[in-house]
């Protein structure tokens, strides 16, 4: 088993609508965890850090759950510029080493 | 602030030749990292470095050097380039090593 596992997609979704996807890690010693956006063919930015059960900032909630060892994200009120691949990262030991998902894409139509 | 710097943006080498990639940063960060990114497998560590003078492999360090003589930079080398390490290169720092990652626009490199 990968240790951070994500669903590639790409899910479409239509403008104004709601999207959410998850993101399982294996370490279960895992503390922190972060989204990550990154639009095509640039570099990846910090959405949002999720340090407790979860984290919302505007449109984008992060929730986490310790005991099936998931993270979630949920996109709300989708606009055209949410279109990028969301990387889920995850601390996977005690000295911080970061493992990264392969991103799951959400393009979103007009 | 610059923030993370890369060059060059783009590259082409042949199978053997070497090179290496540039990376700096301004804000001061003690931990710095090289990451390949390749489709469907995520970001995977090449070497990182916990502050000047100190550098260690990451994931897949094979085929690659670093050295971090000062704070700000960390250059990666490829030593003999091989068509397996065509890759886009994202150089990455932060304050330590579990913190935020900000990233540099990368290195897209084709070895034929």
């Amino acid at each position: 088993r990968k240790e951070v596992e994500q669903d590639p997609g790409p899910f479409n979704v239509p403008e104004g609508a709601t999207v959410a996807f998850n993101c399982t890690y294996s370490n279960s010693a895992s503390q922190s965890f972060f989204w990550y956006r990154q639009d095509c063919r640039k570099e990846p930015k910090l959405l949002m850090s999720v340090y407790s059960s979860g984290n919302e900032d505007g449109r984008f909630t992060a929730q986490l759950n310790r005991a099936s060892q998931y993270i979630s994200l949920l996109i709300r009120d989708s606009k055209l510029s949410d279109s990028a691949t969301y990387l889920c990262v995850v601390p996977t030991d005690s000295w911080g080493k970061l493992q990264f998902g392969a991103g799951t894409q959400v393009v979103v139509t007009p | 602030n610059a923030g993370v710097t890369q060059t060059p943006k783009f590259q082409v080498l042949k199978t053997g030749q070497s090179m290496t990639l540039q990376c700096a940063q301004d804000m001061n960060h003690e931990y710095m990292s090289w990451y390949r990114q390749d489709p469907g497998m995520g970001l995977r560590l090449i070497h990182y470095s916990v502050g000047a003078g100190i550098t260690d492999q990451g994931e897949v360090p094979n085929g690659y050097n670093v050295s971090r003589s000062t704070t700000e930079d960390f250059p990666l080398r490829l030593l003999s380039a091989a068509p397996s390490q065509t890759s886009v290169y994202f150089c990455a720092s932060s304050y330590g090593r579990g913190d935020t990652q900000y990233f540099g626009p990368g290195t897209r490199l084709t070895v034929l």
